[in-house]
């Protein structure tokens, strides 16, 4: 079965310093990847995601994602985090060597920007 | 977040209420999802609809029915809870098609209290 671990509960990080926040997965086969953050009040909105090709991803908010198969790691980065990037973080993966498995969703990642 | 909607945003009940949580997805969707998240735990899959078609029932109590009468409407059926069940319950919406897996969106939640 395929898991997800986000090893921190909270990351903390002046504005303008750049950011990155771990993911590590588990799977049988190869892997989907995604990112996803929920602002308060708020549902998960969709970051980016890794199917195949490039290890780097580019997605929303000047936010990106480096695929690591050696190292199962697929942790988002920011050159330079801002106030409001201030969210709860989501990394989720689903597992193509199993079947129509569901996407399964790690405990998240509190980030904080501090101006 | 025009794209799926939920409503209530807030509810408030009593254990031997009934009550239903609706959710609506504007995107041509053919594939809905239920989820729980509860403070400091990962989230929570409870139902899958795909095509209308129930895929997925992660376990959940039976206090829990969900019903789809169509691929752009999603019930959650409430009745005789229990504290514990107090939670944000997110309704998502996705694209499903043989070998590809597409993000999934999602409405801002109903924040449930169960007295």
């Amino acid at each position: 079965a395929q898991s997800v671990a986000q090893p921190e509960d909270q990351v903390n990080v002046a504005e303008g310093n750049p950011l990155t926040v771990k993911c590590t997965y588990s799977v049988s086969g190869n892997p989907y990847l995604f990112w996803y953050v929920q602002y308060p009040n708020r549902g998960l909105q969709f970051l980016l995601k890794y199917i195949t090709g490039d290890n780097l991803v580019k997605g929303s908010y000047g936010f990106e994602a480096e695929f690591n198969k050696s190292q199962t790691s697929f942790h988002l980065k920011k050159p330079s985090a801002l106030v409001s990037d201030s969210a709860l973080y989501f990394c989720a993966v689903r597992d193509l060597g199993s079947g129509n498995t569901p996407l399964v969703f790690g405990k998240g990642t509190r980030l904080s920007v501090i101006a | 977040e025009t794209g799926v909607t939920q409503t209530p945003r807030h509810l408030v009940m009593g254990m031997t209420n009934k009550k239903s949580l609706k959710c609506e997805q504007h995107l041509g969707h053919n594939a809905m999802y239920w989820y729980k998240q509860s403070a400091k735990k990962p989230l929570e899959l409870m139902f899958v609809y795909n095509f209308k078609e129930q895929t997925e029932n992660n376990s959940v109590p039976s206090r829990f029915s969900p019903e789809c009468p169509n691929s752009s409407h999603l019930f959650l059926h409430l009745h005789t809870l229990q504290p514990e069940d107090s939670a944000l319950y997110l309704c998502a919406s996705s694209q499903e098609a043989t070998g590809t897996y597409n993000e999934q969106f999602f409405g801002p939640g109903t924040r449930l209290t169960v007295l």
